[in-house]
């Protein structure tokens, strides 16, 4: 039990352009998901936390405008990088949290490898 | 501000020399403290939750402790396998995010 799907795995882009990604619990209702972005060799950095039918609460230093995070359902949270720029290159990952029995441990993703040309 | 220290950075032991891997953390009102594997270019996968002070628990070779300070991830008899980064967590009361430490970086060699 207790697994979080994120597609695509690995995603080329160009500059200016923007990517989706999507995160999914697959056999749990996850009342909240959150948003990580992890560079090389670094530890996991929040970016946002998303509830269900509510907006996203962004970390400070986050461009909200830039990251857009719909949680439109208890399984499918979405990451969308608005005129994605090289510097937005970077490991992102979703996690999960709700299933019963076991108070706000978070599952995560595989994680997609963002590349902006 | 709420930290969580790990050490060492990287760590290679032999197949079979047992080791723990050391989490500290200054987080007021800790509600959990969490230990994930890593492996290169995945995400992390949970391994334990401790909550109190005194807890253990085990998996396998792993088994993870907690004091009101810190907290050990003790690997008994290693396998190449066991390779991974190892990350710490914590979270405080009233929050669910996750504060991350730097890992532990772990090689066993054959």
């Amino acid at each position: 039990g207790a697994v979080v799907s994120q597609h695509p795995s690995w995603v080329i882009c160009k500059s200016g352009t923007s990517v989706k990604i999507e995160c999914r619990s697959l056999d749990f209702q996850a009342t909240t998901m959150f948003w990580y972005r992890q560079f090389p060799k670094q530890s996991l950095m929040l970016m946002a936390t998303s509830n269900e039918g509510s907006k996203a609460t962004y970390e400070q230093g986050v461009e909200k405008d830039k990251f857009l995070i719909n949680h439109a359902s208890l399984t499918l949270s979405t990451l969308t990088v608005t005129s994605a720029h090289p510097e937005d290159s970077s490991f992102y990952i979703c996690s999960a949290s709700g299933t019963p029995g076991s108070y706000n441990e978070q599952f995560f993703g595989p994680g997609t490898r963002l590349t902006v040309l | 501000e709420d930290q969580v220290t790990q050490s060492p950075e990287a760590l290679r032991l032999q197949e079979g020399e047992s080791s723990s891997l050391n989490c500290s953390y200054t987080v007021s009102g800790l509600r959990g403290l969490f230990w994930y594997r890593q492996d290169p270019g995945k995400g992390p996968e949970f391994l334990f939750t401790l909550y109190s002070a005194g807890e253990e628990k085990e998996k396998e070779r792993l088994k993870a402790t907690l004091t009101k300070k810190e907290s050990f991830l003790h690997i008994t008899a290693p396998k190449p396998e066991d390779s991974a980064t190892y990350l710490c967590a914590a979270t405080q009361g009233g929050s669910e995010k996750l504060v991350f430490g730097k890992g532990t970086k772990l090689t066993v060699n054959p």
